[in-house]
């Protein structure tokens, strides 16, 4: 079945500091790719999402592109804030949504 | 501009007894999904559903019933309440995957107590 596996946390930044978070995928055919945010004591929130293969999603100086020939898509931001501290979470879309196991951040100022 | 509302945002139970967890949604979405949030585990699906009257096993089923008898409502079901059911639960909706403006929309979640 469809699976996605992301790098495990917590993840713990100085602001400015550049972040990656890994994120890899196991799926028939070819799902669209979505990275949500969960914020303290509240529901997931789309962060951005990319259709398919080489597209290039984008939300809030947050990235990730599609890379079909590696399955991954990999979230990164040049500089992270201490409001960017949430945890972060890796989906796909094929037949159902499957979701990661989550990657804390936290953002020291 | 409501999107997909939970209730009841907490609960305790006892062992053994029952709950129904209420979902809604008011944008016409034809799936509709429920999960449950455990440490370390991310997002497991329980059930879902692809449209009014239709009703599938996600993941983790054991323990759960659900029933989509209007499509802007998906209802959760403890009928014997265990421990183990401890958890976070999160409802979700989607349109059909087809174009490019899927994307999951989600409730707020309950916290849900098993003692």
């Amino acid at each position: 079945g469809n699976s996605v596996t992301q790098m495990e946390g917590p993840v713990t930044l100085s602001e400015e500091a550049f972040l990656t978070i890994n994120c890899t995928y196991t799926a028939t055919g070819y799902p669209s790719l979505f990275w949500y945010v969960q914020y303290p004591g509240e529901g997931l929130q789309l962060l951005l999402k990319a259709t398919k293969a080489d597209d290039k999603g984008s939300n809030k100086g947050f990235e990730a592109t599609y890379r079909k020939e590696t399955t991954s898509f990999h979230l990164e931001k040049g500089s992270v804030q201490v409001s960017d501290s949430a945890v972060y979470f890796c989906a796909l879309y094929g037949q159902n949504f499957v979701f990661g196991p989550g990657t804390r951040l936290s953002v020291l100022p | 501009n409501a999107g997909v509302t939970q209730t009841p945002k907490f609960r305790v139970l006892k062992t053994g007894q029952s709950m129904t967890l209420l979902c809604a949604q008011d944008m016409n979405h034809e799936y509709m999904y429920w999960y449950r949030q455990d440490p370390g585990m991310g997002l497991r699906l329980i059930h879902y559903s692809v449209g009014e009257g239709t009703t599938a096993k996600g993941e983790v089923p054991d323990g759960y019933n659900v029933s989509r008898l209007k499509k802007q409502n998906f209802l959760l079901g403890l009928e014997s309440a265990a421990p183990s059911q401890t958890s976070v639960y999160f409802c979700a909706s989607s349109p059909p995957r087809e174009g490019s403006n899927t994307e999951a929309f989600f409730g707020q979640g309950t916290r849900l107590t098993v003692v």
